[in-house]
């Protein structure tokens, strides 16, 4: 059966920085891609970046580029985000999943994180 | 980038009705459209991928069509564990990934 665990919350002063784990277990980690997102309380899910495990290939959204860095440790079967110079504004529950397929780019997500709330606060 | 516009953002319902909840792309992008649930707590549930294809598991009265597009779930004899938070994805490998703004279907 295929689990994807997520690290615990986080509480995080402006201009810090955050790193997110997503363990997964029931499947070979290198056979698909791991997407992270993110959902702030009253706005629309918005894509960060993905990882395909196999070969470590990464693709980040414009909005986040220079500030997350995906990144995985096969043996492990564990992908990680960190985003830096954290802001109010990336308060936010951040959520792992893992793509049907290899490749991040033109794909669907068929499992899910259970979600870390990072809050940045003073 | 392509955007998404999902609607309505709220729909009141009861056991029993056939709901239906609308994602429109700025641009065409085949069918190349994925619908999730989510629950509070319960994390995203992948519905239909492909703007048509039950995954599985998922129960038949659950369904997706549309093109192009203008793409629909509709959900038939709503269950009380149907309510819940409804989300689009485009997945056009020439696009950037983006969702929809999300659908809560509540109890009327």
């Amino acid at each position: 059966q295929v689990h994807l665990v997520q690290s615990g919350a986080e509480v995080k002063k402006p201009g810090a920085s955050v790193k997110i784990s997503c363990k997964a277990s029931g499947y070979t980690f290198s056979k698909n891609s791991i997407l992270w997102v993110r959902q702030a309380p009253g706005q629309r899910l918005e894509w960060m970046g993905w990882i395909s495990p196999g070969n470590g290939n990464t693709q980040y959204s414009e909005k986040f580029q220079g500030r997350v860095t995906i990144t995985r440790d096969t043996p492990a079967s564990t992908a990680y985000m960190e985003l830096s110079s954290l802001k109010s504004e990336d308060t936010a529950m951040y959520y792992c999943a893992r793509g049907r397929f290899f490749y991040g780019s033109g794909n669907y997500y068929d499992y899910w994180g259970q979600g870390t709330l990072v809050t940045v606060s003073s | 980038d392509i955007q998404m516009t999902q609607s309505p953002s709220t729909l009141s319902a009861s056991v029993g009705d056939r709901v239906t909840i609308t994602c429109r792309t700025s641009q065409g992008i085949s069918t190349w459209l994925a619908w999730y649930q989510q629950k509070p707590g319960k994390g995203f549930k992948l519905l239909i991928y492909d703007a048509s294809s039950l995954e599985s598991g998922v129960p038949s009265r659950f369904s997706g069509s549309g093109s192009g597009t203008e793409f629909t779930l509709t959900i038939n004899s709503l269950q009380p564990d149907d309510f819940a938070t409804y989300f689009c994805q485009q997945y056009n490998s020439y696009s950037p990934l983006a969702f929809g703004g999300g659908t809560k279907v509540e109890i009327k």
